[in-house]
């Protein structure tokens, strides 16, 4: 089976400007999860989706936004960029709908806001 | 906030040597995991325990949970050169996972 695979693998984008981040799950998994790595934060997590529908969202303001399509593809969006939105976003996906289980990471996207 | 915590930050051993390092966490879980990073790449599963669990092995890495201290460690017995990476632990709760600040390990040829 092929891996999470997160498009593109590196951006950059000035301040202001927003973006959308890609994310295709491991054949058969349903649940996708967002996170953003930081050398300051260490990981936090952003969202977190099952069959479409958002189960868990992280203490990130509505700027960052995420979805997640019928074939558990997922999506996210982070408008009006900020410096400090300067991170790897990883993806993850999981084959469990229990919570907290064992996830499968993407390569992640490094994005640099300029 | 991150639910775990890791000690120590960062370890430098030789190759062949075991690593220990531990993880506090502050609330209940169902399970707590570990995970390995290389460079700034995307993580890797190592095990997973539950918290009916005390002890788990997966080849050359052993598990504790003490969940009435709520903090596990990692062993990693006879490290090589490709176990250099930074070592996550993570706590499953409510449809996530919290991840604590890592551990550097360095192993030294």
């Amino acid at each position: 089976k092929a891996g999470v695979t997160q498009t593109p693998r590196y951006l950059i984008k000035t301040r202001g400007q927003q973006v959308t981040l890609s994310c295709s799950p491991i054949s058969g998994h349903r649940s996708v999860s967002w996170y953003q790595q930081t050398p300051g934060q260490g990981l936090q997590f952003l969202f977190e989706y099952f069959s479409e529908t958002q189960r868990n969202k992280g203490n990130f303001p509505g700027r960052f936004s995420g979805r997640q399509f019928s074939n558990s593809r997922s999506e996210m969006n982070v408008s009006t960029l900020e410096l400090g939105d300067s991170a790897l976003y990883l993806c993850a996906s999981s084959q469990s709908d229990l919570q907290g289980e064992k996830l499968f990471f993407g390569s992640g996207t490094q994005l640099s806001v300029l | 906030s991150q639910q775990g915590e890791e000690d120590p930050q960062a370890l430098s051993i030789q190759e062949g040597e075991n690593a220990t390092m531990n993880c506090s966490y502050k609330t209940s879980i169902n399970n707590l995991q570990w995970y390995r990073q290389n460079s700034g790449r995307g993580l890797v599963h190592l095990i997973l325990i539950r918290s009916n669990e005390r002890e788990k092995h997966s080849g050359r890495l052993r598990v504790t949970l003490d969940t009435s201290k709520k903090s596990s460690s990692l062993l990693i017995t006879a490290s090589r050169a490709a176990d250099t990476a930074s070592y996550f632990c993570a706590t499953g709760f409510d449809y996530k996972l919290s991840f604590g600040a890592g551990t550097t390990v360095t192993v030294r040829a």
